[in-house]
């Protein structure tokens, strides 16, 4: 079957720097999503890998490999703001289904 | 430029009920899919309409329909509707098929079955 595995919550202080992992289980693997999505909120598009390697885009970067089945979300400089939850999507098949993870609730402390 | 709109905002419906939520699709954008989320869960995908057919379906009954208009603005239709209904329905617009395009996501709609 399609799965896709990511923490459930991660904590982290104001200004620091951190990752959240996502991997999955496919065949037919066409790329990798990142969405955020604030409580009460609509997801907004992060970033998309469909090649391995690493996409940066301001304070957040997102990373492939695609032979390790696994890729991750950068967040670098911390800010209150970036308290959400964070979610890996993956393309699996020429279907064009986009299969979601449960998400990861990113805490921030001061 | 016009975001993506969902309408209506909140809907509730009992049992046996039939529903259909509305999205307006975001300017020069030709695909519109459709969510579901849980509570506390990630959205899971129901279809996906590119230029007005459905092109990808996620594991839903087929009491769950849609269609796509010409001006790409799309409805979700749920009939026969049951408890698990409950939810948050997304829908989100792209240029191109969704998976390898940024996609905009509406506000969502609330649906509460009782």
């Amino acid at each position: 079957g399609q799965s896709l595995e990511q923490p459930s919550e991660v904590t982290a202080v104001e200004g620091a720097i951190v990752q959240i992992n996502c991997t999955y289980q496919t065949s037919g693997f066409y790329g990798l999503s990142w969405y955020q999505q604030h409580d009460g909120g609509a997801p907004t598009f992060l970033s998309y890998n469909g090649l391995d390697g690493l996409e940066e885009t301001g304070r957040f970067s997102s990373f492939l490999s695609r032979s390790d089945s696994y890729g991750y979300l950068l967040l670098q400089e911390l800010q209150m703001k970036d308290s959400a939850s964070y979610f890996c999507a993956v393309r699996f098949d020429s279907n064009y289904q986009l299969i979601w993870g449960a998400g990861t609730k990113l805490i921030i402390k001061p | 430029e016009t975001g993506v709109t969902q309408s209506p905002t909140h809907l509730i419906k009992t049992r046996g009920q039939q529903v259909t939520l509305r999205c307006s699709s975001q300017s020069g954008h030709n695909t519109v899919s459709w969510y579901q989320q849980a509570l506390g869960q990630g959205p899971q995908f129901i279809f996906q309409y590119y230029r007005e057919e459905e092109n990808g379906r996620g594991n839903f009954p087929p009491r769950f329909s849609g269609l796509q208009f010409p001006n790409y603005s799309s409805e979700l239709n749920v009939n026969a509707l049951e408890l698990d209904d409950s939810a948050l329905y997304l829908c989100a617009s792209s240029k191109g098929l969704a998976g390898d395009n940024e996609q905009f996501f509406g506000p969502g709609t609330r649906l509460t079955v009782l």
